[in-house]
């Protein structure tokens, strides 16, 4: 596509429900980022995928976080039992290719909202 | 691991006057430097970013910035700021390397507010 994508653009839920955020990249980008961003604060890094390959995953915060890209292009994050603290934008980036020097391109966030 | 502290989370200043958003970064290996600005309601957009070879680098928009290695800074510089330049400024760094994935590690933001 033209650019990054994601849907929806604003999600409520209720504590303990699980939901699923979807991030469409670039089509010609084989690396995929997932990061959070709390109000007020600088975007941070989740994980990131190479084509379906998942090679880091240190920034999920728990076990309640998952993702996945099984057919290398569409990636959801699946945050599971959610809690207010998940409250955030969730922020998807795709880049041609993995190394530090290719930009990565930003698609619009997810609003998340935990009540 | 790296980290990026940028100094001022608001920086106010009237249209036509220069501005200059700070950032310091730290790292135990070589990095590559970035500044996104966010838009209202938009992604994050790149601005210009400093991979090698002269340390002065100029982006979109008029904007420039300069790497001081010596200093650990990539401060951001308009010499004439617009009213349509209100948003929100993002440096970011990665680490120089040619893994298959590089994180980018960001500043907490600084939020430029241009008044008539």
């Amino acid at each position: 596509g033209a650019g990054v994508s994601q849907s929806p653009r604003y999600k409520v839920t209720k504590r303990g429900q699980d939901v699923t955020l979807r991030c469409d990249p670039i089509s010609s980008h084989a690396t995929l980022y997932w990061y959070q961003q709390a109000l007020g604060q600088g975007p941070e890094f989740l994980t990131y995928f190479n084509y379906e390959a998942q090679p880091d995953k240190s920034g999920l915060p728990s076990d309640r976080f998952s993702a996945e890209r099984p057919e290398g292009s569409i990636s959801t994050l699946t945050i599971q039992r959610t809690e207010q603290r998940d409250s955030a934008m969730y922020r998807c980036a795709s880049s041609l290719a993995g190394g530090g020097a290719y930009e990565q391109f930003f698609g619009p966030g997810t609003r998340l909202t935990v009540l | 691991a790296q980290s990026v502290t940028q100094l001022d989370s608001q920086v106010p200043v009237f249209e036509e006057a220069p501005v200059e958003l700070r950032c310091n970064y730290s790292s135990s290996v070589s990095v590559y430097l970035f500044w996104y600005v966010q838009y209202p309601n938009q992604g994050l957009q790149l601005l210009l970013k400093y991979l090698s070879g002269s340390t002065l680098v100029k982006g979109i928009n008029g904007f420039e910035a300069e790497f001081n290695k010596s200093q650990t800074s990539f401060h951001l510089r308009k010499p004439s700021v617009h009213i349509s330049d209100t948003a929100e400024y993002f440096c970011a760094v990665s680490a120089v390397n040619n893994n298959a994935g590089n994180m980018l590690t960001f500043g907490g933001g600084t939020r430029l507010m241009v008044k008539p």
